[in-house]
């Protein structure tokens, strides 16, 4: 079975600097990786997704994450961030065998200040 | 273009009566659809899947059902709610196979007194 684990509950940053959120998964067969974004008492946004192909996957907002299959990993990366960035971040993945549902991470909690 | 709709948008129930929280689709069929709930300091937690009608696949062990009675409708259900089951509920569809991108409804908060 595929796991997700986002290791930061929480990540502090002051607007225009760079942020880092992530995430690791755990799987024995290949599998497919997204970023989701929550605004406050909202259902969830796709930011990106990696389903095959070059590594580094660009999304919406400015966003960007890269693949490391031999890290498993896949960190969501911003050069510069807004206010309007805060929002409840989740990765999930997608196993190829049983592409019939999305395991999610617990999230982050990302808090942009002025 | 698909569109789907959760109801409704807040919820609070007393302990032990009934719940049925509905979902459905628009612009698609055959949809793969999920019921998640997100819980404070808990995540995402998937409870529900379901692939066609009547298929219901329960991730986790708990005082809720789900059912499929047509197409584009996903059913939460709890015939006694509990303390524990207060959340924020959130309805999902995915094409499936290789289109896997989910969409998300807007979310049911349940407060169970």
């Amino acid at each position: 079975a595929q796991s997700v684990t986002q290791l930061d509950s929480q990540v502090p940053v002051f607007e225009e600097a760079p942020v880092e959120l992530r995430c690791n998964y755990s799987s024995s067969v290949s599998v497919y990786l997204f970023w989701y974004v929550q605004y406050p008492n909202q259902g969830l946004q796709l930011l990106l997704k990696y389903l095959s192909g070059s590594t580094l996957v660009k999304g919406i907002n400015g966003f960007e994450a890269e693949f490391n299959k031999s890290q498993t990993s896949f960190h969501l990366r911003k050069p510069s961030v807004h206010i309007s960035d805060t929002a409840e971040y989740f990765c999930a993945v997608s196993d190829l065998r049983n592409t019939d549902k999305l395991i999610f991470g617990t999230g982050t909690r990302l808090q942009v200040f002025p | 273009s698909q569109t789907i709709h959760q109801w409704p948008a807040t919820l609070v129930q007393p302990v032990g009566s009934p719940l049925s929280l509905e979902c459905t689709v628009e612009g698609t069929s055959n949809p793969n659809l999920y019921w998640y709930r997100q819980a404070a300091g808990r995540g995402l937690q998937l409870l529900f899947y379901s692939v066609g009608i009547g298929q219901i696949s329960s991730e986790v062990p708990q005082n809720l059902s789900a059912s499929r009675p047509q197409d584009r409708q996903f059913i939460l259900s709890s015939k006694k709610l509990l303390l524990s089951d207060s959340g924020f509920y959130l309805c999902a569809w995915s094409g499936g196979a290789m289109n896997t991108e989910a969409f998300f409804g807007q979310g049911t908060r349940l407060t169970v007194v």
